[in-house]
């Protein structure tokens, strides 16, 4: 069974442009979380999608917005990058959210110059 | 106060020995508990859950949690050197859904 993959690996961009990162979901699971790791803040929640629909969000800006696909692949968007947005961004799949594991991908790590 | 709270560490064990780590949430009515295992570069891979108070066991790892204190903790029994990481609590709150709330990491080392 594959595992959650995250696309791409690594991304190094501007300050001003914007990023979408992909994230596949291990077959037949339907939550897909989002978060942010920082040495200084640590693992921070972003957001989940379930079935679609943003059911979570955490306490980052509107720069930060996600979606999901009816195939249950979610892509996360960060406009107008930041320098403070370099972090290595997680994605995590879980069969339905509340009551289940959570299983992660491998990450992608931004770079922002 | 932080909602996950863990000792940063670096927590050191010698080979063989047991290495215990803590973790306490605020949230009274979280209800479930995961245990992630970090190497540096990679990303945080599951090794424990658990549900219920009391103890699991899995191989070398036990997870005891406490819910009337608020208190999880991790077990792993004859430490090994590849056991050194960076070990992450989580706790999934009251509103059950996919949110994870993570403690910082405990950072253990395990001397040959």
């Amino acid at each position: 069974k594959a595992g959650v993959t995250q696309t791409p690996r690594y991304l190094i961009k501007t300050r001003g442009q914007q990023v979408t990162l992909s994230c596949s979901p291990i077959s037949g699971h339907r939550s897909v979380s989002w978060y942010q790791q920082t040495p200084g803040q640590g693992l921070q929640f972003l957001f989940e999608y379930f079935s679609e629909t943003q059911r979570n969000k955490g306490n980052f800006p509107g720069r930060f917005s996600g979606r999901q696909f009816s195939n249950s692949r979610s892509e996360m968007n960060v406009s107008t990058l930041e320098l403070g947005d370099s972090a290595l961004y997680l994605c995590a799949s879980s069969f339905q959210g509340g009551g289940t594991e959570a299983f992660f991908g491998q990450g992608t790590r931004l770079t922002v110059v | 106060q932080k909602e996950v709270e863990q000792n940063s560490g670096p927590l050191s064990v010698p080979e063989g020995a047991i290495a215990s780590l803590n973790c306490t949430y605020s949230d009274r009515g979280s209800q479930s508990f995961f245990w992630y295992r970090q190497y540096s570069g990679k990303s945080p891979e599951l090794i424990m859950f658990i549900y219920s108070n009391g103890d699991k066991e899995d191989g070398r790892f036990t997870a005891q949690l406490n819910k009337a204190s608020q208190y999880v903790s991790l077990l792993i029994r004859d430490s090994q050197p590849s056991d050194s990481a960076t070990y992450l609590c989580a706790v999934r709150g009251s509103s059950n859904t996919g949110k994870l709330i993570f403690g910082q990491g405990t950072t253990l080392q395990v001397k040959p």
